[in-house]
């Protein structure tokens, strides 16, 4: 089953106009975190905002802020003033609670949205 | 800030060759991550490593081979290079604190002829 789905395949948006990236999840985990990354087609992986699943408070960063509905299992991103430099693939990614003694554990992707900002 | 390293940044092998991705985390980070990107594909979790031990592992191919060293940078060996093998190598680092963040690397993106 996929763990993470992200809905939305491409997305188009005006300059200034905010928008939001659909995030679903699947885990039975109590413990786990969402992440969001910004991939420009130069091709880095850019750490936008992260969700811990007992963070109480939806997480903000900057412009970026990420809409968390624990009962649903949605980690939605929502990017406000989009701007050109906004255009680019965005992954939603899940890290689960530990199952090995040694170390973190992976990040799972979803699919990813490309965005791209009309002026 | 210090960041993750790769090298090299970019490599165009032939088929059947072998190739060696270099990691260096960041510094007193103690867990390093690879990550697989196809074309058009998202990232796939190949293999990781805490404290110089293999702590999980993907779907990694059996050409493939990958470790930490002393200094904590990691090596991922490929060889018998496949067509299929072309694709962006991420390396990733993190300290072994809780569910946080994983910085990335920029990538090595590999080429198959």
């Amino acid at each position: 089953a996929q763990k993470i789905t992200q809905t939305q395949p491409g997305m188009f948006v005006q300059e200034k106009e905010a928008v939001t990236l659909d995030c679903t999840y699947d885990t039975s985990d109590q413990s786990y975190g969402l992440f969001w990354y910004k991939q420009p087609s130069s091709g880095e992986m850019i750490f936008l905002i992260y969700q811990g699943s007992y963070d109480e408070q939806n997480a903000t960063e900057g412009r970026y802020s990420l809409n968390f509905q624990k009962a649903r299992k949605s980690a939605n991103l929502v990017i406000s003033a989009s701007q050109l430099g906004d255009s680019a693939m965005y992954f939603c990614a899940m890290r689960e609670a530990f199952i090995s003694n040694f170390g973190n554990e992976k990040l799972t992707f979803g699919t990813g949205t490309r965005l791209t900002i009309i002026p | 800030a210090a960041g993750v390293i790769q090298s090299p940044r970019h490599l165009i092998k032939e088929k059947r060759e072998t190739a060696t991705l270099k990691c260096y985390p960041i510094p007193r980070h103690d867990t390093v991550y690879w990550y697989q990107q196809g074309p058009g594909q998202d990232p796939q979790f190949l293999i990781s490593f805490y404290e110089k031990m293999q702590s999980d592992k993907g779907s990694i191919p059996d050409r493939f081979s990958a470790q930490q060293f002393s200094d904590y940078h990691s090596e991922l060996n490929m060889s018998s290079l496949e067509l299929g093998d072309s694709a962006l190598y991420f390396c990733a680092s993190s300290v072994e604190t809780g569910l946080n963040e994983q910085f990335f690397g920029p990538g090595t993106r590999l080429t198959v002829l």
